[in-house]
């Protein structure tokens, strides 16, 4: 079965810390890797994604570091703030019989003030 | 534009109870999705439609039923409910493209007594 390891399942942090939030999947015709940011009561939005040609994708606060050769990536928000407390999913998608996206298990951070 | 319209909102049912989630986009995407949530497991895919007038199973797809009806409109039945299908449901939707993200309703929050 397809899977995405995510971790850790919960993180908290210091308001201006950083946050990091690892992933790993094992299928190798997965080729877009989006994270979505989930609020309470609402769904998943996508935060910011990558493609595996590209070793990192930054936008504002939020990197994607992405290695190919270990079928792993990870999210990092810098200067992290309040209002980034929310869900996040990892997630992997390919044309691996038709367009699936499949997500990790989820990390619920909370920044402290 | 209200993206993806889910109702209704939430929903309490005995077991043994039918009902019918209903979902609607207005971003003209050719593909929609049922995902389920539930605490540490991520979201798993139900049924999705590739395009208007397919349909195909999902990592979970025991004891649900979907109709795509026309382009917009992708709906998820419960032919008798279970405890076990008390659960956070998602529709989604997206382009037919392996680097289009999802774009997620609101969801249903459903319990089965």
């Amino acid at each position: 079965q397809q899977q995405v390891k995510q971790s850790p399942q919960s993180l908290i942090v210091q308001k201006g810390g950083i946050s990091i939030i690892n992933c790993a999947y094992e299928n190798t015709a997965f080729d877009y890797f989006p994270w979505y940011q989930q609020f309470p009561g609402k769904g998943p939005a996508l935060l910011i994604a990558i493609r595996p040609d590209v070793s990192e994708k930054k936008e504002g606060r939020f990197t994607i570091s992405f290695n190919k050769s270990a079928k792993q990536f990870s999210l990092h928000i810098m200067d992290s703030q309040p209002g980034d407390s929310a869900t996040y999913f990892c997630a992997a998608q390919g044309n691996t019989g038709g367009f699936k996206t499949i997500f990790g298990a989820g990390t619920r951070l909370f920044v402290k003030a | 534009n209200a993206g993806v319209t889910q109702t209704p909102k939430f929903q309490v049912l005995k077991t043994g109870q039918s009902m019918t989630l209903q979902c609607a986009q207005d971003m003209n995407h050719n593909s929609m999705y049922w995902y389920r949530q539930d605490p540490g497991m991520g979201l798993r895919l139900i049924y999705y439609s590739a395009s208007e007038g397919t349909t195909d199973k999902g990592e979970v797809p025991n004891g649900y039923n979907v109709s795509r009806l026309n382009k917009r409109e992708f709906s998820l039945r419960l032919e008798s409910a279970a405890p076990s299908q008390t659960s956070v449901y998602f529709c989604a939707s997206s382009q037919v493209r392996g680097d289009s993200p999802l774009h997620f309703g609101n969801g249903t929050r459903l319990t089965v007594t």
